[in-house]
C-alpha cells in the first residue's frame, strides 16, 4: 500500500547536523512532489520544505533557507532533508507528506530535539 | 505570506452536532485549500483538497465550502471518532501556510 516512513530524528546539540530520511513504498517518488512538515511540541503545522517532481524547484521556509536542504534518490525511492546548524527551535516531530494538491499521504513523524 | 485564520480555537461540542469550521485566508488562494485532522499521537489525515472534494476514504459526512477567501469545513453529525484538531492550509502561494488549528472537544 502507499505509505511514507520517515527515520533519523534523535538528540543533538545545537549548531549540529541531523538528515533525515522518508522511504516511500506503494508509488514512485519521481512522479510526485514531496514535502517536510514539522510540528513542534503543543504547536500547530509548519510546512518547512518542498520539491518538485523533477526537481526543477525547492521551496523552503525563510527561517531554514541556507540550513537544510531537501533532496531525493531516485533509485532508492526516499527523500532526505539534510539539516546543518541547527537551533533548539528546530525541534519538533518531522513529517514527510506527498504533494498532490492537498498533501494526501504523510509518514509517521521522526522526532528532532535540538538541545545542550 | 498568506496567514491563514482559523476560529474558533476550541469547540465543546456533542456527538450528534452539526460542526461548522472556519478558516479565513488572509489573500486570494482561488480553491487551492486544504483540511485536515488530526489526532493526539497521530500524523494529520487530509480531509478536503480543492477547498470542496472529500480524500480518498473519507466520510460523507465531511463537506468543504468557500466564499471568497472564507473557507468551512462542515461535519454533519459528529461521531466520537471526529473529536480532534482540524488544520486549514493554503497551497496556492509559496510559502505555503496553515492555520492555528481548531480542537474540536467533547462537550
Amino acid at each position: 500500500q502507499v505509505q511514507l516512513v520517515e527515520s533519523g530524528g534523535g538528540v543533538v546539540q545545537p549548531g549540529r547536523s541531523l538528515r533525515l530520511s522518508c522511504v516511500a513504498s506503494g508509488f514512485t517518488i519521481s512522479e510526485y512532489g514531496m514535502h517536510w512538515v514539522r510540528q513542534a511540541p503543543g504547536k500547530g503545522l509548519e510546512w518547512v520544505s518542498s520539491i518538485s517532481y523533477d526537481t526543477d524547484s525547492y521551496y523552503y521556509t525563510d527561517s531554514v533557507k541556507g540550513r537544510f536542504t531537501i533532496s531525493r534518490d531516485i533509485s532508492k525511492n526516499t527523500l532526505f532533508l539534510q539539516m546543518n546548524s541547527l537551533r533548539v527551535e528546530d525541534s519538533a516531530i518531522y513529517y514527510c507528506a506527498r504533494r498532490t494538491g492537498g498533501m494526501d499521504v504523510w509518514g509517521q513523524g521522526t522526532t528532532v530535539i535540538v538541545s545542550s | 505570506e498568506i496567514v491563514m485564520t482559523q476560529s474558533p480555537a476550541t469547540l465543546s461540542v456533542s456527538p450528534g452536532d452539526r460542526v461548522t469550521l472556519s478558516c479565513r485566508a488572509s489573500q486570494n488562494v482561488n480553491s487551492n485549500f486544504a483540511w485536515f485532522q488530526q489526532k493526539p499521537g497521530q500524523a494529520p489525515r487530509l480531509l478536503i483538497s480543492g477547498a470542496f472534494n472529500r480524500a480518498t476514504g473519507i466520510p460523507a459526512r465531511f463537506s468543504g465550502s468557500a466564499s471568497g477567501t472564507e473557507f468551512t469545513l462542515t461535519i454533519s453529525s459528529l461521531q466520537s471518532e471526529d473529536f480532534a484538531v482540524y488544520y486549514c492550509q493554503q497551497y496556492n502561494n509559496w510559502p505555503l501556510t496553515f492555520g492555528g488549528g481548531t480542537k474540536v472537544e467533547i462537550k
